[in-house]
């Protein structure tokens, strides 16, 4: 399944099937991005992270895709599992930016029996 | 330790009421924030302190203060909060320049009746 992630879409998948989440983000200074998984009641958990320099990151059972020229980032995850529905966002940061990180909206992830 | 830990979990105030939120992490990061998050929504920055410094303060009411006393503590001083104000505070810290290891702890609800 895939989802656009401007305003809280839910995605619903089956599990063991692939999960592809988008996200557009705003700054073309923007050169560090990270993906979080939020459950419910809980703070963001890192899952994985990538630079300006690289288009592509791969991870346990998941994988980040960078495109610069459209502005979008996409988080992959394989094999989808019960254990990954939850709240995914995406956030950017740019050097010199005081470390400040900007939140997309944010995607609902729900994994079906 | 890798994690970011935030006390108290739960927290409900009267609107006359001052309390304080506290969030410690052990990592060495030099870089530490307070997000606020209200309910399907992505978190939105507060304050940045970099190098127990405050460096970025978003336009925050200042019936919000924070404080940093040494590099691996930080507090939220709340006074004379709204019931709109009510939300979950999230800390996180990364390390001093470029944001990386950008980890967040599980947060305070805070509730204001």
């Amino acid at each position: 399944g895939e989802s656009v992630g401007l305003h809280l879409p839910t995605l619903s998948v089956q599990e063991g099937d692939n999960s592809i989440i988008n996200c557009a983000y705003s700054n073309s200074a923007s050169d560090y991005f990270i993906w979080y998984k939020q459950e419910s009641g809980k703070g963001p958990q890192f899952i994985i992270d990538i630079r300006s320099n690289m288009d592509k990151r791969q991870g346990q059972r998941v994988t980040v895709l960078l495109n610069k020229t459209v502005k979008h980032l996409s988080l992959q995850i394989a094999a989808t599992q019960p254990g990954d529905s939850a709240v995914y966002f995406c956030a950017e940061t740019f050097t010199g930016g005081g470390n400040k990180l900007t939140f997309g909206t944010g995607t609902q992830l729900k994994v079906e029996l | 330790d890798t994690e970011v830990t935030q006390t108290p979990k739960h927290l409900v105030m009267g609107m006359t009421n001052k309390k304080s939120l506290k969030c410690e992490q052990h990592m060495g990061h030099r870089a530490m924030y307070w997000y606020k998050q209200k309910a399907k929504k992505p978190p939105e920055l507060m304050f940045v302190y970099s190098y127990e410094k405050l460096s970025i303060n978003e336009s925050v009411p200042s019936r919000f203060s924070p404080e940093c006393p040494n590099s691996s503590l930080l507090n939220l001083h709340l006074h004379a909060l709204q019931p709109e104000d009510s939300a979950l505070y999230l800390c996180a810290s990364s390390r001093g320049r470029g944001g990386y290891g950008y980890t967040f702890g599980s947060g305070t609800r805070l509730t204001v009746v």
